[in-house]
């Protein structure tokens, strides 16, 4: 099984600064990974698939970078609905994984 | 738009059965492939199962292969999730969720989730 370890755990960050996230596989994943925001008794959403590619919706300040076995997600400013729990995922093995999650936090 | 409606859920003694259901409207339920995801109280996300957009094929996590099944009514616009054996371990949210595309295991749309509890 794939593991995906998220770091940090947790960030604490303002309103308008960069936030990098970073997700690392166990193994090789390819491009085929994901990330999805999830906000307190919401459900999931996806902002980006196969490692750098927006979602149909998702602003341009989310962008997503990496392959092989290290990625990242960045927010270039952080607004105010941005603060949430992050998630990465990869399709490349079974099974399909997710990492812990990175929450993101106003500081 | 893409509306995905969940229910089913509640609470079942461990080794009885539930069946989930989703009703999807706002895009052509045919064309794609459904999974179905769950998370426990306070908990990531695990994957559970797939259909593909015909029904022909499904694959399922270890956690729930031979205890779970699912399945599609495309006449309905509507995914199922029968649920046998439960165990404590299966206490969790559980979202339907849109493929991107075919099957991707990529989900760009996920219902608002039905909560199910496994206990005595």
């Amino acid at each position: 099984e794939i593991v995906l370890t998220q770091s940090p755990a947790t960030l604490s960050l303002s309103p308008g600064e960069r936030a990098t996230l970073s997700c690392r596989a166990s193994q090789s994943v390819s491009s085929s990974l994901a990330w999805y925001q999830q906000k307190p008794g919401q459900a999931p959403r996806l902002l980006i698939y196969d490692a750098s590619n927006r979602a149909t919706g998702i602003p341009a300040r989310f962008s997503g970078s990496g392959s092989g076995t290290d990625f990242t997600l960045t927010i270039s400013s952080l607004e105010p609905e941005d603060f949430a729990v992050y998630y990465c995922q990869q399709r490349s093995n079974w099974p399909r994984t997710f990492g812990q999650g990175t929450k993101v936090e106003i500081k | 738009q893409v509306q995905l409606v969940e229910s089913g859920g509640g609470v079942a003694q461990p080794g009885r059965s539930l069946r989930l259901s989703c009703a999807a409207s706002g895009f052509n339920f045919s064309n794609y492939g459904m999974h179905w995801v769950r998370q426990a109280p306070g908990k990531g996300l695990e994957w559970v199962a797939v259909i593909s957009y015909d029904g022909s094929n499904k694959y399922y996590a270890d956690s729930v292969k031979g205890r779970f099944t699912i399945s599609r009514d495309t006449s309905k616009n509507t995914l199922y999730l029968q649920m046998n054996s439960l165990r404590a371990e299966d206490t969790a949210v559980y979202y339907c969720a849109k493929d991107r595309l075919g099957i991707t295991y990529y989900f760009d749309y996920w219902g608002q989730g039905t909560l199910v509890t496994v206990s005595s």
